[in-house]
């Protein structure tokens, strides 16, 4: 089946604007992962979804970003405000159920950079 | 908390040559898992290799294989036969046993050469 998909490929915006980042998962995953990544850096947690409901947010880095998954499936990473701080590749993965012993499918990722 | 840490920023590799990638990381738990990721220009990233903290034998994949000492909290990987496809970003991550969340190293650039 189709891997884990991500859109746009990229996205330039200006300071201060709003954007949007797209995650479709595989299907039938319930575990689903955002991640940062920064020039020259691994990447870094953001939230992990379990089905609909995000079962640990802890490394959302302030109340600008949030993510929802209404339906289980897509997710999207919604971000108020940015900054040129925010300039990174985002990344998402899912996994069949987000036990630590299954395989993460990661997606192409977004590069998202602010002006 | 854990740490990952990956001491060498790039390594050059010559085609067929071995090449050794080092990570060291740092945690309490007992048990958890360690990977080994790829990540090629086109952002993807791939997994290579996986290790259970709990099982003693190394693991392997047909020309990547890992030195865990846990111990000395180490995870080494090993690519044998170099190819230019190799090239790539790695990145050596981390998971404790509760579910699935990533602790990545900063990762090392490996750059095949003919």
């Amino acid at each position: 089946g189709a891997g884990v998909s991500q859109t746009p490929s990229n996205k330039v915006t200006e300071k201060g604007k709003y954007v949007e980042l797209r995650c479709d998962p595989i299907s039938g995953h319930t575990a689903l992962y955002w991640y940062r990544q920064s020039l020259g850096q691994g990447p870094e947690f953001l939230i992990y979804f379990q089905g609909t409901g995000a079962a640990d947010d802890s490394g959302l880095p302030n109340d600008r970003f949030f993510a929802v998954r209404p339906e289980g499936s897509v997710s999207t990473l919604k971000i108020q405000r940015t900054e040129r701080g925010d300039s990174a590749v985002y990344l998402c993965a899912s996994s069949p159920t987000g036990l630590s012993q299954e395989t993460q499918y990661f997606g192409p990722g977004t590069r998202l950079l602010v002006l | 908390a854990q740490t990952v840490t990956q001491s060498q920023p790039e390594m050059s590799v010559q085609e067929a040559e071995t090449v050794t990638l080092s990570c060291t990381y740092d945690t309490s738990e007992s048990n958890y898992y360690l990977f080994w990721y790829k990540q090629p220009p086109s952002r993807q990233m791939i997994l290579v290799i996986r290790q259970e903290a709990y099982k003693q034998q190394n693991a392997t994949e047909n020309r990547f294989s890992v030195n865990f000492q846990k111990a000395a909290k180490s995870f080494s990987l090993k690519i044998s036969d170099s190819q230019l496809g190799d090239t790539a970003m790695y990145f050596c991550a981390f998971m404790t046993d509760s579910w699935g969340k990533f602790q990545f190293g900063a990762g090392t650039q490996v750059v095949v050469t003919p």
